[in-house]
């Protein structure tokens, strides 16, 4: 089977930066995804990375290392509107479908 | 908008009854999904469709579950004789392989279910 660990709940102040880690055992590798879920909406998508390495796209960077089976979400410059659960999601190797995480809830303070 | 619709975004039922919800995928995506969210829990995966398909469907799933998309654009996933325990969050995505490598999937605004 697959497994996704991410940590249930972070809080951080407003201005700084947060990582958020996730982890995984899959059978395979094909890519991961990090989703954005604000409460009672449905997940937006903020990244892809399928080769080791950091993915910037403005105050939102991803880092993938597949041989320790790591990844993580990293926020700059943290706004309040960034309060939100962040969904680690992976694709296994083949034709397997996407396993999501139970997701990380942020809580951003001023 | 072009995004991914879903219908209705409410739904309240009394136990034993049956339910459907609907799901209009992006136009161009040949590949749609259902999942099923409860309070602080990731998406669970229901099942999936390529083009009109259904290639794959969670064990997890009973036999009350049954999902279509016949002409291979809308789908409907209908929920048979409700329980309390399928009150969740219903939520819809679609992607394309054809056009999108990374086959990211895109998500619907979901239907919440609560069941009486």
């Amino acid at each position: 089977g697959q497994n996704i660990d991410q940590p249930t709940e972070m809080t951080a102040t407003e201005g700084a930066i947060v990582q958020i880690n996730c982890t995984y055992q899959t059978s395979g590798f094909n890519g991961l995804f990090w989703y954005q879920q604000h409460a009672g909406e449905a997940p937006t998508f903020l990244s892809y990375n399928v080769l080791d390495g950091l993915e910037e796209k403005g105050r939102f960077s991803s880092f993938l290392s597949r041989s320790k089976g790591y990844s993580y979400l990293l926020l700059k410059e943290l706004q309040m509107k960034d309060s939100a659960s962040y969904l680690c999601a992976v694709i296994p190797g083949g034709y397997q479908k996407v396993t999501f995480g139970t997701g990380t809830k942020l809580q951003v303070i001023p | 908008d072009t995004g991914v619709s879903q219908d209705p975004r409410h739904k309240i039922t009394k136990r034993g009854q049956n339910v459907t919800f609907r799901c209009d995928p992006i136009s161009e995506h040949n590949r749609l999904y259902w999942y099923r969210q409860t309070l602080g829990q990731g998406p669970e995966f229901l099942t999936y469709f390529q083009n009109e398909a259904q290639l794959e469907k969670s064990r997890l799933l009973s036999d009350r579950f049954s999902a279509e998309r016949p002409k291979g654009s809308f789908s409907t996933l209908e929920i048979q004789r409700t329980e309390q325990g399928d009150s969740a969050m219903y939520l819809c995505a679609s992607s394309s392989f054809e056009a999108d490598s990374t086959d990211t999937q895109y998500f619907g605004p979901g239907t919440r279910l609560t069941v009486l």
